[in-house]
């Protein structure tokens, strides 16, 4: 059954720094994985959506890279903002029509302004 | 604009008092899919339906039910509800899955607590 671990499970750096946020799944033979972002009293926002045969993403600030046959994404937030502050979460679709999505439990992140 | 709602947002109920939480997208997806979050647990699949008429269950089925008579709508059905089913209940869609594209679109979440 696939697993999805996320590193660390809080982090609180100063405004403008750049960070990294880790994930690691169990069983490499996934679709595609994708990075969310969950505010307080919000739903889950796509971030961005790597596929199985990709090995990165970008969308602005953010960076998210794919090592399918280690089972490690990253995600990589430049020039952090306090607006980032926001709980991160890894998702994993492992399955053939049938299975939904695998989550990580998420790294809070708090931007210090 | 594109979205999934869900209502109530909050609600606090009872134990055994039958209650629905509605779920409903504009996007003309075929997947739907019921989660709940719990704190150390994550976010686990209770439910989904890859068309209409169409329904499976996910990883904590137990105590739910859930209908898809119409493409837009995915109504979670707690017949009994009890203490351990308060949790964070998120409605989400995507077009197709397993496409390898697909993204999947959450709804803003329903906060239910039974007492």
């Amino acid at each position: 059954k696939q697993e999805v671990t996320q590193i660390p499970a809080a982090l609180s750096v100063p405004e403008g720094e750049n960070l990294v946020l880790n994930c690691s799944f169990t069983d490499s033979a996934i679709y595609n994985l994708q990075w969310f972002r969950q505010d307080p009293g919000k739903g889950l926002t796509s971030l961005l959506l790597i596929q199985s045969s990709q090995r990165e993403q970008t969308s602005g600030r953010l960076n998210a890279s794919l090592d399918k046959s280690s089972g490690r994404s990253t995600l990589y937030i430049a020039a952090s903002q306090p607006g980032d502050s926001a709980t991160y979460l890894c998702a994993v679709h492992s399955g053939g029509g049938a299975d939904g999505l695998t989550f990580g439990k998420g790294t809070h992140l708090i931007i210090q302004p | 604009e594109a979205q999934v709602t869900q209502n109530p947002r909050y609600l606090i109920t009872v134990t055994g008092k039958k209650l629905t939480v509605t779920c409903s997208q504009n996007m003309n997806h075929e997947y739907m899919s019921w989660y709940r979050q719990d704190p150390g647990l994550g976010l686990r699949q209770i439910y989904y339906s890859m068309n209409v008429e169409v329904t499976d269950k996910g990883d904590v089925p137990e105590g739910y039910k859930v209908s898809r008579k119409e493409k837009r709508n995915f109504p979670l059905i707690l017949e009994s509800p009890s203490p351990n089913q308060t949790s964070l209940y998120f409605c989400a869609s995507s077009l197709v899955l397993p496409r390898v594209t697909d993204t999947q679109y959450f709804g803003p979440g329903t906060r239910l607590t039974v007492l």
